[in-house]
């Protein structure tokens, strides 16, 4: 079965610290990572995304890390700030439709 | 910008009765999609349609079915209720790039 394992559950950062958030993956057919943010009350919405052709993208405070050989993609948040509390998803994309398998999601709260 | 709305926020319905959730996109995406969330589950797949009257089962069809009958909307239906379907539902959509943008949810309560 396709899954993705997401750690931890839950993070707690001081303000200004960085927050890191870890995913893993057994289907080698993913071809597409992307990293939802939800806050409460709305639904996920794209944060940042990678293709496994490239180890690092940043966009921002926000970096994807994805080692290829380990089959493993992070998440990491610099300079975290209260406004980046959020729950957050990674994925991955496989199938004819395209569709995402989704990590069990992370709950960030970054204090102030 | 695309917007995803879904047809109520909070439902409560009783065990048995027979539940319409209804999603409406405004991009014209082929692809649409419904999910339920739950803490420490993640977003797990229900059913997915990539065209007007095409469904395909996700991980966890069973007690649900859908129905797309117009390429902008897409109605997720619960046909006996069951206190185990008490969850928050996702709608989302897609078109041709990868992104898949989500509705804001329904929080949904079986007595």
């Amino acid at each position: 079965q396709q899954q993705v394992k997401q750690s931890p559950q839950s993070l707690i950062v001081q303000k200004g610290g960085i927050s890191i958030i870890n995913c893993a993956y057994e289907n080698t057919a993913f071809d597409y990572f992307p990293w939802y943010q939800q806050f409460p009350g709305k639904g996920p919405a794209l944060l940042i995304a990678i293709r496994p052709d490239v180890s690092e993208k940043k966009e921002g405070r926000f970096t994807i890390s994805f080692n290829k050989s380990a089959k493993q993609f992070s998440l990491h948040i610099m300079d975290s700030q209260p406004g980046d509390s959020a729950t957050y998803f990674c994925a991955a994309n496989s199938g004819s439709a395209r569709q995402l398998t989704f990590g069990s999601g992370t709950q960030l709260t970054v204090l102030p | 910008d695309v917007k995803v709305t879904q047809s109520s926020r909070y439902l409560v319905k009783r065990t048995g009765e027979k539940v319409f959730l209804e999603c409406v996109q405004d991009m014209d995406h082929e692809n649409m999609f419904w999910y339920r969330q739950d803490p420490g589950l993640g977003l797990r797949l229900i059913y997915f349609s990539y065209d007007v009257k095409m469904k395909e089962k996700g991980d966890i069809p069973e007690g649900y079915s859908v129905s797309r009958e117009k390429k902008e909307r897409f109605s997720l239906i619960l046909e006996s209720a069951s206190t185990n379907q008490t969850s928050m539902y996702l709608c989302a959509s897609r078109g041709f790039q990868e992104t898949q943008y989500f509705g804001p949810g329904t929080r949904l309560l079986v007595l």
